[in-house]
């Protein structure tokens, strides 16, 4: 059982928006970076978010991401069918000095 | 531009260890972090270590500790993940992974290995 919770899934239909959470705690989201992954079946993971907010060079600015406190989000608007896919939350753990990732969350675009 | 191409598939018996390679092709290892990622069937990511040359520093997963390895041959380009003891729960897809030494993140992946470990 990971140490980040996520939500299995999540659902909304195509146009609309929906958030991803992830929770932690003090030794890991509360005081470090979360990074974002897409994945889609028979892929390779894609990051999406690094740094906690920041998007790498060829990600739409529909994906975006935020922290409070011992949890992040990562908000997707403007949902389209492609984006169906599993989503990670991943951060370092200062007191595991380990690096951990969420459960992860499926995403159904209605 | 730097692609990470990893050794191929694997068959393997429980008990026994696999040794799965990642060599960076248009570019040096030496100033990232290389993390090792694994996925068994129907599960989700599961951080496994990383090596991170520059510094000469590795960590591992608390649940991999004893059993996984990551070494790092500087002068091939090619990082290598260790796992022994292989029980069936091993059986995943294998990814590296490279981010910056400083942080912890993934912006360059592999394209997986299959380790299978069946009797």
């Amino acid at each position: 059982q990971s140490m980040l919770t996520q939500p299995p899934s999540v659902s909304a239909a195509p146009g609309q928006t929906v958030s991803i959470s992830c929770s932690g705690n003090t030794s890991n989201i509360a005081n470090n970076y979360v990074s974002w992954y897409q994945h889609l079946p028979g892929t390779t993971p894609k990051l999406l978010i690094y740094d906690t907010h920041q998007r790498p060079s060829g990600i739409p600015d529909r994906f975006s991401g935020s922290k409070s406190g011992t949890s992040a989000t990562l908000t997707i608007t403007g949902l389209q069918t492609g984006d169906e896919a599993d989503y990670y939350c991943g951060t370092w753990d200062n007191s595991l000095s380990a690096g951990l990732f969420g459960g992860g969350t499926k995403l159904t675009v209605l | 531009q730097m692609h990470l191409v990893q050794s191929g598939a694997e068959v393997k018996k429980p008990g026994s260890s696999v040794k799965v390679s990642c060599k960076a092709s248009g570019g040096s290892f030496r100033v990232y972090a290389v993390n090792w990622v694994r996925q068994a069937p129907g599960q989700g990511l599961e951080w496994m270590g990383r090596i991170i040359p520059v510094f000469g520093t590795t960590n591992y997963a608390q649940e991999l500790q004893g059993r996984v390895t990551i070494t790092a041959d500087e002068s091939t380009g090619t990082v290598y993940m260790d796992l022994g003891s292989l029980r069936s729960e091993d059986t995943a897809v294998y990814y590296c992974a490279k981010g910056p030494a400083s942080d912890w993140y993934f912006d360059l992946w592999g394209r997986g290995t299959l380790v299978s470990v069946s009797s």
